[in-house]
C-alpha cells in the first residue's frame, strides 16, 4: 500500500528556534493533511494541500506541497512552547481515497 | 456543541475478554473509522465506514469487528482473537472520504 515516510522522528528545539518536518512518497499524492497532536491528546486537523506546489501559511507556520506531488513539508518560524506535539502528514491516494498517516516527527521545545 | 464522543476514556481488561469501544457523532458525517495508536507511533487504520450498514476493513482488521447500524455510531469490538490489544484507540469521522477528519478523545484500553 501507499507508504509516506515522515522525517526526522523526533526534534528538540529551543524556544524560538525554526523547525521542519517533512513527509515523502515513492508515488504521486492526490492531496496531502497536516494534524496536530498533543500529548495526550487527539490529533487535530491543521491544512489540507492539493495542488502541486501549493504553499499555505497559518501564523507561524508554512505549508509547502512539492511540485511533483511526492513530498510535503511543515515549517514552524519561531518556535513557541505550544508547538509541543506531534506533527503527522496523511494521504489518501490509495484505496476508497482512505487516509494514510506518516509515522510523525515529535516535536519537543524548551525555553 | 457538535463533535465525537468516544468512551470509556480508560479501560482495564483481562487477556481473553472482548471489549466494546463507543463511538458517536453528531456532525451528520458520513464516513467514520477507528485507527489504533502505539506509544510513539503513528495512526494505523482499523475499520471505516463510508455509509450505513456498510464498512470496510483498514490495515489491520483482524481481531476487530464493528457495526454500522445508525450514521451516528461506530462501535469496534477488540476481540479475544486480537494478539496484542494494549493501545489508544481513536475514532474519527469525516464529510466524505477523502475529507478533513474529526477526532474524538480516544480511548486507551490495557490488557492485563
Amino acid at each position: 500500500g501507499q507508504q509516506v515516510m515522515q522525517i526526522p522522528q523526533y526534534q528538540h528545539v529551543q524556544e524560538g528556534e525554526d523547525f521542519t518536518t517533512y513527509c515523502n512518497s515513492s508515488t504521486t499524492l492526490s492531496n496531502i493533511q497536516w494534524y496536530k497532536q498533543r500529548p495526550g491528546g487527539h490529533p487535530v486537523f491543521l491544512i489540507q494541500l492539493v495542488k502541486s506546489g501549493e504553499v499555505k501559511k497559518q501564523k507561524r507556520l508554512t505549508f509547502q506541497f512539492g511540485e511533483a506531488k511526492k513530498n510535503s513539508s511543515l515549517h514552524i518560524t519561531a518556535t513557541q512552547t505550544t508547538d509541543v506535539g506531534t506533527y503527522f502528514c496523511a494521504d489518501n491516494t490509495g484505496t476508497a481515497s482512505k487516509l494514510t498517516f506518516g509515522t510523525g516527527t515529535r516535536l519537543q521545545v524548551t525555553l | 456543541d457538535g463533535g465525537i464522543t468516544q468512551s470509556p476514556k480508560y479501560l482495564f481488561r483481562k487477556e481473553g475478554q472482548n471489549v466494546t469501544l463507543s463511538c458517536e457523532q453528531n456532525l451528520n458525517h458520513d464516513a467514520m473509522y477507528w485507527y489504533r495508536q502505539d506509544p510513539g507511533q503513528g495512526l494505523r487504520l482499523i475499520y471505516y465506514s463510508q455509509i450505513v450498514n456498510d464498512f470496510q476493513k483498514g490495515d489491520i482488521a483482524e481481531g476487530y469487528s464493528v457495526s454500522r447500524e445508525k450514521k451516528e455510531s461506530f462501535p469496534l469490538t477488540v476481540t479475544s482473537a486480537q494478539k496484542n490489544p494494549t493501545a489508544f484507540y481513536l475514532c474519527a469521522s469525516s464529510i466524505r472520504m477523502s475529507g478533513e477528519l474529526f477526532f474524538g478523545e480516544g480511548s486507551r484500553l490495557t490488557v492485563l
